[in-house]
């Protein structure tokens, strides 16, 4: 069975950084790109960052580009997302995603979602 | 970037209807198209990938359609357990971009 277990949200002020982590199981990590995905209350999804499967090519949307780095670390079945010069539209729960296959591709399995919120 | 207009924004219907929801991609993307379901306070679970392909464990009243920029999600017979917010979603190319949902309520 997939699993995806997403940590490390929390309450941040504007400017401060977050690392989220996902750790999964249930498949070959390695063999899987993964995305992190988030919604902000009330609104709908937006896609963040993807990361290959074997970590050597990442992706951004233009609104975190540069702030975001997404990780992995697949002897530890982890992804990461370093969050830096958060803002208040950064709040959002954020969801990690498992692509079917290495590089872009649709995404099968989805965490539960952690909740980042930026407020001062 | 590519653009996902998804339409309409909410429906409501009767249990049994059938239901369809649309999808035009602002460039041809051939059929690198997704859906997905989202019951309120949940995470979105997947439905459909390569524009009509159900994902193992997805019920049959699911159907998806088209290819180029038009796409279609179908429920054939609503059920009360289908209401849920659904979002389609290109893969063709980064950055990938999501539809702005369908609220289905009964």
């Amino acid at each position: 069975e997939v699993q995806l277990l997403e940590s490390g949200g929390g309450l941040k002020q504007p400017g401060g950084s977050l690392r989220l982590s996902c750790v999964a199981s249930g498949f070959s990590f390695s063999s899987c790109a993964m995305n992190w995905v988030r919604q902000a209350p009330g609104k709908g999804l937006e896609w963040v960052s993807a990361i290959t499967g074997s970590g050597d090519y990442t992706y951004y949307a233009d609104s975190v580009k540069g702030r975001f780095t997404i990780s992995r670390d697949n002897s530890k079945n982890t992804v990461f997302l370093q969050m830096e010069g958060l803002r208040a539209e950064d709040t959002a729960v954020y969801y990690c995603a498992k692509a079917y296959l290495w590089g872009l591709d649709y995404i099968d399995y989805w965490g539960q979602g952690i909740l980042v919120t930026v407020s001062s | 970037d590519i653009q996902m207009t998804q339409s309409p924004s909410s429906l409501s219907a009767s249990v049994g209807d059938r239901v369809t929801i649309t999808c035009r991609a602002s460039q041809d993307i051939s059929n690198y198209v997704a859906w997905f379901q989202q019951k309120p306070g949940k995470a979105p679970k997947s439905l459909i990938y390569g524009a009509y392909s159900l994902q193992s464990g997805v019920p049959s009243k699911f159907s998806g359609s088209g290819s180029g920029t038009d796409f279609t999600l179908t429920i054939s017979s609503l059920q009360p357990e289908d209401v849920a917010t659904y979002y389609c979603q290109q893969y063709n190319g980064y950055p990938v971009t999501f539809g702005g949902g369908t609220k289905v309520d009964i």
